[in-house]
């Protein structure tokens, strides 16, 4: 079983829907990230969350320490928010060393 | 402020040969880490530097080495180059080992032919 698992693996959306991806993780973690990647391989860090919820924009992040669980979700999605989108966590013994999921294929159609 | 630079972007090389990689961290930053993204494996961790010290190092065959220098680059060498070894292959620097944000390079492009 990977130590982070994200559900779904691939998405499609209309314009304008609400989206949600879950990660669910294994290990203790110091720190849970939510990255995206756009085609040509480029990754942008979305959000860092030791606790609670962060928002940015349309985008917002949420983690649940005691369930080991966090969801990334997107309001009134937009066919520019087609990307991957990965989870990976920093356990509190490795340092700067991020464990990633699988990530999750998100395309959004106009 | 600069982002993180990865040199070269793309790179075809044959088998056997042998390639070096190089990032270059966002200023001030002095942790580097490398990963390797495969279709078939995803995002894999190859090591981690810190103050030029190996720190950390992912489950990889000896033929893959990196080192850091002074100025916090860091360079990752792959030799005997594999068909397998074709891969994106990704630094991340942040401020610190500890809980500090991770910031991607856009990656080399390597192909083994």
């Amino acid at each position: 079983k990977n130590e982070v698992e994200q559900s779904p693996q691939n998405l499609t959306a209309q314009e304008g829907e609400f989206i949600t991806i879950n990660c669910s993780y294994s290990v203790g973690i110091s720190a849970l990230h939510w990255l995206q990647q756009h085609p040509g391989g480029g990754i942008v860090s979305l959000f860092m969350l030791s606790s609670g919820k962060k928002k940015h924009g349309r985008l917002i992040a949420t983690i649940n320490i005691q369930e080991k669980h966090s969801s990334l979700h997107i309001t009134a999605s937009h066919p520019r928010d087609s990307a991957v989108y990965i989870c990976a966590v920093r356990s509190r013994t490795s340092g700067s060393r991020l464990t990633f999921g699988e990530g999750t294929q998100l395309t959004v159609n106009p | 402020k600069a982002g993180v630079t990865q040199t070269p972007r793309y790179l075809i090389k044959t088998r056997g040969q042998q390639v070096t990689l190089s990032c270059s961290p966002i200023s001030g930053h002095r942790s580097v880490s490398w990963y390797q993204q495969t279709p078939g494996q995803g995002l894999q961790f190859l090591f981690e530097y810190f103050s030029e010290t190996q720190r950390n190092k992912g489950n990889f065959p000896g033929r893959f080495s990196g080192r850091q220098f002074s100025n916090s680059r860091s360079e990752m060498n792959v030799s005997t180059l594999e068909l397998g070894d074709s891969a994106l292959y990704l630094c991340a620097s942040s401020f610190h080992r500890e809980v500090t944000e991770a910031f991607f390079g856009q990656g080399t492009r390597l192909t083994v032919v």
